[in-house]
Order: structure tokens, then C-alpha cells, then sequence
């Protein structure tokens, strides 16, 4: 079936350093990725839909200029997480569509980040 | 209000028990639903699709009832291997997923 690869799994870094998280369709062309993020007992919320070529959208209340995504190739996405402090500490993880239809949705398996 | 909502639990149920959960959702005009499965820091993934006319998959039956605007799922036969968080997904719009925060169950023995 579809894989979807994310990388790395685990990041602990500095405050103020930058963190790029990858997220790859292993063997499938996705136009469309979404990137979430997900904190402690709460639920998974969109941050951005990554488009093949063009910019991404952008929920209300996700800064651009802090969260970069680059959507480069259709198989690849990146997140970037620029000047990471500490608040930016969650579970970020991708999806890919393959195809048209919602149920052929799949999940990377997340980064845990952790700013120090 | 949250535009989807869940019982957080947590559902202490023993092996062999059935146990449901509910969740709503405010708009009307959604068209997608789903339920997902995660464990713990793991990514999410799809248990089953939710029709009107209500699906079953083994052990798994789930309901939606766009009237009161709520979809259901339910486990019979509990096995260990079923704790987990259960997320209730909704398609507002476009292909965008909204989440709810999950429905922890844990299944003893």
C-alpha cells in the first residue's frame, strides 16, 4: 500500500536554532500534503495544506513566516520550524492524498519535537 | 464550540465487553466522516469510513445520524490490542480533516 515517510522522528534542539522536518509519498505523486501539529491530549490540528508548485495555504493563526513549507516535487514536502522556541515543543506530522478520494489519506509517522 | 467533540474518557472497559462512543459535530453541511485510530505518539489511522446507512467491519460498527448531527462507533468483543485513542474525523470542506481530540480506551484484562 501508499507509504508516506517523515523524518526524523525525534528532534530536540535549541532555542532559536531552525528545524526541517521531511515528508515523503514513497511511491505514490501527491499534489496535495498536509502538514498538523498536535500537543499533548489534544487533537490533531491543521496547520497548512502544502500544494505541488505553489504556495501553501495557511490556517488562521499559523505564522508563514515561522512554519516554511516547500512543496517542491510531488513527492516531497518540508516543514520547516524557524527560530524554534520552546511553545513550538509538539507532534507535527504530514499526510498525503493519493488519488481523489478522503479515504486514501495516509500519515507519516510523526516528529516529535522538542525545543530546549 | 468546537466544531467536533469527544467524550476525552478514558473508557475502562474489561476483555469481551462492548463499548461505544459518540461524537458531534457542528457543521451541517460536513459530508465526510471517519474514524481513526492512534496510538500513542504514532500517526493516525483510518478504522473505518461513517455512511448514513451505517457500516460494519468485524467487530466494528459505525453510525452516523446527521439529524442530531453525531457519529457513533461501536467495539464488541474488546481485545487488548483495541486501546488506543479513537479520533473522530470530519470533512468540512475541500480535503481538509478536522479532528476531534479523541476518545482514549483502555482494554484490560
Amino acid at each position: 500500500g501508499a507509504v508516506v515517510s517523515q523524518h526524523p522522528s525525534w528532534v530536540i534542539c535549541k532555542s532559536g536554532t531552525s528545524v526541517k522536518i521531511e515528508c515523503r509519498s514513497l511511491d505514490f505523486q501527491a499534489t496535495t500534503m498536509f502538514w498538523y501539529r498536535q500537543f499533548p491530549k489534544q487533537s490533531l490540528m491543521l496547520m497548512a495544506t502544502s500544494n505541488e508548485g505553489s504556495k501553501a495555504t495557511y490556517e488562521q493563526g499559523v505564522e508563514k513566516d515561522k512554519f516554511l513549507i516547500n512543496h517542491a516535487s510531488l513527492t516531497l514536502s518540508t516543514l520547516t520550524v524557524t527560530s524554534a522556541h520552546p511553545e513550538d515543543s509538539s507532534f507535527y506530522i504530514c499526510s498525503a492524498q493519493y488519488g481523489s478520494t478522503n479515504e486514501k489519506l495516509f500519515f507519516g509517522s510523526g516528529t516529535q519535537l522538542s525545543v530546549l | 464550540r468546537k466544531e467536533v467533540e469527544q467524550d476525552p474518557g478514558p473508557f475502562n472497559v474489561p476483555e469481551g465487553a462492548t463499548v461505544a462512543f459518540n461524537c458531534t459535530y457542528s457543521n451541517s453541511a460536513s459530508q465526510s466522516f471517519f474514524w481513526y485510530r492512534q496510538d500513542c505518539r504514532k500517526e493516525p489511522k483510518l478504522l473505518m469510513s461513517v455512511y448514513s446507512s451505517g457500516n460494519e467491519d468485524g467487530r466494528f460498527t459505525a453510525q452516523l445520524n446527521r439529524a442530531s448531527q453525531y457519529i457513533s462507533l461501536l467495539i464488541r468483543d474488546s481485545k487488548l490490542s483495541d486501546s488506543a485513542t479513537y479520533l473522530c474525523v470530519v470533512i468540512l470542506y475541500g480535503n481538509k480533516l478536522v479532528f476531534g481530540a479523541g476518545t482514549i480506551l483502555r482494554v484490560k484484562s
